[in-house]
């Protein structure tokens, strides 16, 4: 079975400095690998997806994440924060090649950014 | 991308009764799914719905306290029923996009009391 840990449940940032959202997967399968994105008393958006092309996978809004077989990771990564960032971030994982098309969500990372 | 809307946005609702929520979505689609997301909790499937067939519930959920409709290929149900302050959350249909990722509506935010 599938599943998610996002190694930091609150990261804070200054604003105009780096982004870093760690996580890291487990997988039986091929894995389709997800960062969502919720702002505050909002949906759920896709920020980017891994779907075994490119390892490196730009998102929206600058963000990218890149996929490590070998360290079993997807860290979400972004070169300068803004205060629009300020959300919550959730890692998710779905196996290819499982049938079907559920999505495990991680436990959420929230940002926040630091004027 | 499709376009997922749900009513009702919110809610507050008495303990002992039933909402029930509705999810549309602007295009066909073949599954739908219902996610519960508690307060300051990561979202956990409730159960899959396609259209024509019973509903699959994940683990720790049950028709009796979750029925699901799904009549067509636009649209869905959820009811919580039998309501307790435990099922105050959020709840969030989405949709399958074809290409693994899925899209989500705004959600309904119960709050029972």
């Amino acid at each position: 079975a599938q599943s998610v840990t996002q190694l930091d449940s609150h990261v804070s940032v200054s604003e105009g400095t780096p982004v870093l959202l760690r996580c890291n997967y487990s997988s039986s399968y091929s894995p389709s690998l997800f960062w969502y994105v919720q702002h505050p008393n909002k949906g759920l958006q896709l920020l980017l997806k891994y779907t075994s092309a490119a390892t490196l996978v730009k998102g929206i809004n600058g963000f990218e994440a890149e996929f490590k077989k070998s360290e079993t990771s997807f860290h979400l990564t972004k070169p300068s924060a803004h205060m629009s960032d300020a959300a919550e971030y959730f890692c998710v994982v779905s196996d290819l090649d499982s049938g079907n098309t559920p999505l495990v969500f991680g436990k959420g990372t929230r940002l926040s950014v630091i004027a | 991308s499709a376009v997922i809307s749900q009513k009702p946005s919110r809610d507050i609702c008495q303990r002992g009764t039933s909402l029930t929520i509705q999810c549309q979505v602007d295009s066909q689609v073949t599954m739908m799914f219902w996610y519960r997301q508690q307060p300051g909790q990561s979202l956990t499937l409730i159960a899959t719905a396609n259209q024509g067939s019973e509903a699959t519930y994940e683990s720790g959920f049950v028709i009796d306290k979750f029925p699901i409709s799904r009549p067509n290929l636009t649209f869905s149900t959820l009811t919580v029923s039998n309501m307790s302050p435990e099922d105050s959350s959020i709840y969030l249909c989405s949709v399958d996009s074809g290409g693994y990722e899925q899209y989500f509506g705004p959600g309904t935010r119960l709050t029972v009391t």
